[in-house]
């Protein structure tokens, strides 16, 4: 089945050590986005990507990254976590929004806890 | 600027009909969306209904829009135990290119 998948599903790192989260999709769609989400919160758009076009939402931290080094795949690097970093992520794709539909397909999350 | 609003918890009967409300103030969306969260998972979208829609029904979920009051609803039949989650109304919008959540409606679901 085409499927966003995400690794790892549970990741704890320390404090100020660098981490990074794992997305791949079968889909083949041009854009993949990653949120953060954090308890009794609504997804909270990070960053995307069309195709190899990075776009950066304007009140992300400069401590979240992200690389995306071919269709299928997509990183999510955090260089210094905070304790309030500790979030779910959540990896979504989609194609592009020309058409007659629109949606984004999303992964299952990787709750990072940070000590 | 783009803004969507939920209430936070309803508590129903299992057997009974839940409706969770939205209301959306960008009026270039064309989709609006429900997704379900179970707890520790990602979203999973349960359906959509097109702007020029006014209802939509699949199965047991009705979705019912009022564009002129800028107000969607989900109303689950029926509604199961299983149904407990989180449900996230969210747009899309046309300005923005982006998916507009709100902060989600936590449905109850007792025995």
């Amino acid at each position: 089945d085409a499927m966003v998948i995400q690794n790892p599903r549970y990741q704890v790192t320390q404090f100020g050590k660098p981490v990074t989260l794992s997305c791949s999709q079968t889909l083949n769609h041009n854009v993949m986005y990653w949120y953060q989400q954090k308890s009794s919160q609504a997804p909270k758009l990070l960053f995307h990507y069309y195709d190899k076009d990075f776009n950066n939402e304007a009140d992300t931290p400069d401590n979240f990254q992200s690389r995306r080094p071919n269709t299928s795949f997509c990183f999510l690097d955090i260089r210094s976590p905070g304790l309030g970093d500790a979030a779910m992520y959540l990896c979504a794709t989609s194609r592009p929004r020309t058409g007659t539909y629109y949606e984004q397909y999303f992964g299952p999350g990787t709750r990072l806890t940070v000590t | 600027g783009e803004d969507v609003e939920q209430s936070l918890f309803l508590s129903v009967r299992e057997g009974d009909s839940s409706v969770i409300n939205c209301t959306y103030t960008d009026s270039s969306s064309t989709y609006l969306y429900w997704y379900k969260q179970e707890p520790g998972a990602g979203l999973q979208l349960l359906t959509y209904i097109f702007s020029n829609m006014d209802m939509k029904q699949d199965q047991r979920l009705t979705v019912l829009l009022n564009k002129k009051d800028k107000h969607l609803s989900l109303r689950i039949a029926d509604t199961q135990t299983g149904d407990s989650a989180i449900y996230f109304c969210a747009e899309f919008s046309s300005n923005t290119g982006k998916l507009i959540f709100g902060q989600g409606t936590t449905l109850q679901v007792k025995p």
